[in-house]
């Protein structure tokens, strides 16, 4: 199983620019999320997803948008990014119970000029 | 808004001293977990602490998680290189039990100098 996957592991983006980070997961998991992580801030939830055709928004979801048309797939959008979106962004999956490990993948650095 | 708080939020320590971590909340949460990341990387669960009261723990790693379900601490013994990396807690939401959510505290980062 490669588990959780990301693409792109870096981008450079000019400001208004659009992009999709990809993310895949093959181990048949319900939940799956979308943090960025800032210094000093931990990881903060963006979006997530209890199943394919259900997402929901998390802590910081402005400028952001998300689909789930598949259990294994979770693509997040920058509609037209910002200095502020630069970031490390990670994708993570579980079992949708309390308490279950997140799977997280190896993450997106971003940079918006 | 449920927050979690870790403390320190930078530790420098030479090889073979003790130190702990904690994070506190005035939120209860169901379950507390507790991650560690290396540069590059995404965070790895080391473990999962659910009963108010328990302690768990793992080779010289102990965790603790608060009577109340609040608050939990990781105490490291005889702290190795090995050992530097980032430390996260993140608790599981009360009423998320289909949903898996969690909420991460902002981290500690640990360097264990030789």
């Amino acid at each position: 199983n490669a588990g959780v996957t990301q693409t792109p592991k870096f981008q450079v983006l000019k400001t208004g620019q659009s992009m999709t980070l990809q993310c895949a997961q093959d181990m048949n998991h319900e939940y799956m999320s979308w943090y960025r992580q800032d210094p000093g801030m931990g990881l903060r939830l963006i979006h997530y997803s209890v199943g394919a055709g259900i997402t929901d928004q998390g802590e910081v979801p402005n400028g952001y948008n998300v689909s789930r048309s598949t259990t294994e797939d979770f693509p997040l959008r920058l509609l037209s990014a910002a200095p502020s979106q630069t970031s490390v962004y990670f994708c993570a999956s579980s079992y949708a119970t309390s308490g279950s490990e997140q799977f997280f993948g190896p993450g997106t650095r971003l940079t918006v000029l | 808004t449920q927050l979690l708080e870790q403390s320190p939020q930078f530790l420098s320590i030479q090889e073979g001293e003790n130190l702990t971590v904690y994070c506190n909340s005035s939120s209860v949460f169901s379950s507390l977990q507790w991650y560690r990341q290396e540069p590059g990387e995404g965070p790895v669960l080391l473990v999962t602490v659910v009963t108010g009261g328990e302690v768990k723990k793992l080779k010289r790693l102990t965790f603790q998680f608060g009577d109340a379900r609040k608050d939990s601490s990781l105490h490291i013994t005889a702290a190795q290189p090995g050992d530097t990396g980032l430390y996260l807690c993140a608790g599981a939401v009360m009423g998320s039990s289909n949903t898996g959510k969690l909420i991460f505290g902002q981290g500690t980062t640990l360097q264990v100098k030789p």
